[in-house]
């Protein structure tokens, strides 16, 4: 069964800290995704990556950075919290298959800042 | 970047009636697929439809897609209190990266 995991459910954290956000999957994925998911705006890109080490901003990747050291893993860190972060965190994974590139999602995290 | 736009945003029915949810998007795609989120948890990856196909089934699902309209639909038949959630269209216009979602429209299916 294929398999997205994300690090936390619900986390909460001050502004000004720096927040780390872990996301695994075991399918041997070349893609993975942030999104950001709001109430009525849907799910917003932030980053994406292709490869190990390679990334691409997204829709919205201003406060936000994102690490690949290994394939299976794409971190998304958050320099320094501000409140207007809090949010639902969802990351997901793809394979580039041309036609069918389903995305697989986490079970997303929802963060608050305070 | 928001392609798809979901209609209507919220919709209310009883269990065993059909729901019909639709999605419109701006530019050409390869790909539309429909996913759906159960309350607080991740995107389920439902069907995709390919940018040549008009019309795909799947179980009690059916989506259409017209291109010269640039909208899909999805259809639910009989449907059921477990089809509570919110559905979501996502299009491809890049060939296998990325996909932009809509807004998505709420479901809830009433016992």
């Amino acid at each position: 069964d294929v398999k997205v995991t994300q690090s936390s459910r619900y986390l909460v954290k001050r502004t000004g800290e720096k927040v780390f956000l872990e996301c695994v999957q075991d399918m041997d994925h070349e893609n993975m995704f942030w999104y950001r998911q709001d109430p009525g705006l849907g799910l917003r890109l932030i980053y994406f990556s292709y490869d190990v080490k390679m990334k691409e901003k997204g829709d919205i990747p201003e406060g936000y950075s994102v690490s690949r050291e290994k394939k299976e893993r794409f971190s998304l860190i958050l320099e320094s919290a501000s409140t207007n972060q809090t949010s639902m965190y969802l990351c997901a994974s793809s394979s580039p298959s041309g036609f069918y590139n389903e995305q697989f999602f986490g079970p997303g995290t929802r963060l608050t800042v305070l | 970047s928001q392609q798809g736009e979901e209609d209507p945003q919220a919709l209310s029915i009883q269990e065993g009636e059909n729901a019909t949810m639709n999605c419109s998007y701006k530019t050409s795609i390869n790909n539309l697929q429909w996913y759906r989120q159960n309350s607080g948890r991740g995107l389920v990856h439902l069907i995709l439809i390919r940018s040549n196909e008009r019309e795909k089934h799947s179980g009690r699902l059916r989506v259409t897609l017209d291109t010269s309209k640039k909208s899909s639909s999805l259809l639910i038949t009989a449907s059921r209190a477990a089809d509570t959630a919110s559905y979501f269209c996502a299009t491809d216009a890049t060939y296998g990266n990325k996909l932009v979602f809509g807004a998505g429209t709420i479901l809830r299916v009433k016992s």
